[in-house]
């Protein structure tokens, strides 16, 4: 139970697209949704709180237009990077927290932009 | 916000030796404190927790020791095997709908 699917997996973009990735909680409702950041050999980094229904609760230094967050529903939450540049390739996974059974991860999505 | 600190960075250990990480936390209304091991571009996989109500949890050959005085908490690990070997984080979050802060990190080699 508990499982949050991330899509995709991986993606190559050129510099100045934009790029979605979506997590999606298949057996649970989501009101809240984590996104963080993973550079190589670094730590989880919160990017960003997304909640049903409102706007998303940005962590200090991150950029709110160019990180978009979209969390409409209880079972989907998306994160878009807009006009990305290679200093954005990054291992990008989002994260649930489940009543009585804890913090739920999705997969991964890693973003090579070249 | 919350900070948590994580030492070491790196661990190598002989199978069959224990393996300690230790992370200290500065919020002192953190209450809930997981251990994740992360294999190269994958999810974090749980592998043990701890609540603030409770000094130590184990499970088979993991234990995890809690010091709400001193806020830190580690993760202890007898019989390593080389399967053990990958990146382990700790975290830590204040509760209901509070998101997790990670710790830095140890590598653990585990050579046979």
């Amino acid at each position: 139970g508990a499982v949050v699917s991330q899509h995709p997996s991986w993606v190559i973009c050129k510099s100045g697209t934009s790029v979605k990735i979506e997590c999606r909680s298949l057996d649970f409702q989501a009101t809240t949704m984590f996104w963080y950041r993973q550079f190589p050999k670094q730590s989880l980094m919160l990017m960003a709180t997304s909640n049903e229904g409102s706007k998303a609760t940005y962590e200090q230094g991150v950029e709110k237009d160019k990180f978009l967050i979209n969390h409409a529903s209880l079972t989907l939450s998306t994160l878009t990077v807009t006009s990305a540049h290679p200093e954005d390739s990054s291992f990008y996974i989002c994260s649930a927290l489940v009543e009585n059974y804890g913090y739920t991860f999705g997969s991964g999505t890693r973003l090579t932009v070249v | 916000g919350e900070n948590v600190e994580q030492h070491p960075s790196t661990l190598s250990v002989q199978e069959g030796d224990s393996a300690v990480i230790k992370c200290t936390y500065s919020d002192s209304a953190s209450n809930y404190f997981p251990w994740y091991k992360q294999e190269l571009g994958k999810r974090p996989q749980l592998i043990i927790d701890i609540r603030s109500n409770v000094g130590e949890k184990k499970d088979q050959r993991i234990a995890v020791t809690l010091n709400k005085t001193a806020k830190h908490f580690s993760l202890h690990i007898t019989e390593t095997q080389p399967e053990d070997s990958a990146v382990y984080f700790c975290a830590a979050s204040t509760g209901t709908a509070s998101k997790l802060t990670f710790g830095t990190g140890t590598r653990l080699q585990v050579t046979l």
